[in-house]
């Protein structure tokens, strides 16, 4: 268990529709991270956020937006979902902003959009 | 730009042949070198972190080492529960993790 816990587990929907997933990082950590992974593809970056401010931007679309509250927990929110947005998305957790710091992931959200 | 590569891409070996799977960066500044393995379905768990060429770590049966350009995750006598995907990442300057795309290793019985 990595200590960043991931809600919901699954998650079935129309395309569309808009959904948002939940993160809570490693007690301690002020980063997290979102990650998307298709079947059969590779671990694609999408957004960091160290603090509660945005730190680092990768291959996120328009359509979804994520945030990090006071609290540290962070969203990340998917709308006018797509067949090909379908995917394991991951959150993970590192006490600092960057610098060679390891990064522990959650058991990620599975999104299905039919 | 910065890449990492991983060979091979998939890996069958039987329960007990040692092997070692490959990942090559390209990279400025190299922070820190990472691996994970990640069963089907489930999130990448944190296996080592590598700093500087020369270092090596080692848990159970797995060994990593760290070159210039690359490194190797040695399997020594493994056994099915080993089968994963191995997945490598950097972290260079002030940039974010670049994962590979992972290494499928099966070990069979």
């Amino acid at each position: 268990d990595s200590g960043v816990t991931q809600t919901p587990k699954h998650l079935i929907t129309a395309t569309g529709q808009r959904v948002t997933l939940r993160c809570s990082p490693r007690s301690g950590d002020l980063s997290v991270y979102w990650y998307q992974q298709s079947l059969d593809q590779g671990l694609q970056f999408l957004i960091q956020y160290y603090n509660g401010e945005e730190r680092a931007k990768g291959n996120i679309l328009e359509r979804f937006s994520a945030q990090q509250f006071p609290d540290l927990h962070s969203e990340l929110n998917l709308s006018s979902l797509e067949l090909g947005d379908s995917a394991l998305y991951f959150c993970a957790s590192s006490p600092g902003p960057v610098s060679g710091n390891t990064i522990y992931f959650g058991e990620g959200s599975w999104l299905t959009v039919v | 730009e910065d890449q990492v590569t991983q060979s091979p891409e998939a890996l069958r070996l039987q329960e007990g042949e040692s092997s070692s799977l490959n990942c090559s960066y390209t990279v400025s500044g190299l922070r820190g070198l990472f691996w994970y393995r990640q069963d089907p379905g489930k999130g990448p768990e944190f296996l080592f972190t590598l700093y500087s060429a020369g270092e090596e770590k080692e848990k159970e049966r797995l060994k990593a080492t760290l070159t210039k350009k690359e490194s190797f995750l040695h399997i020594t006598a493994p056994k099915p529960e080993d089968s994963a995907t191995y997945l490598c990442a950097v972290q260079a300057g002030g940039q974010n993790f670049v994962f590979g795309p992972g290494t499928r290793l099966s070990v069979l019985p």
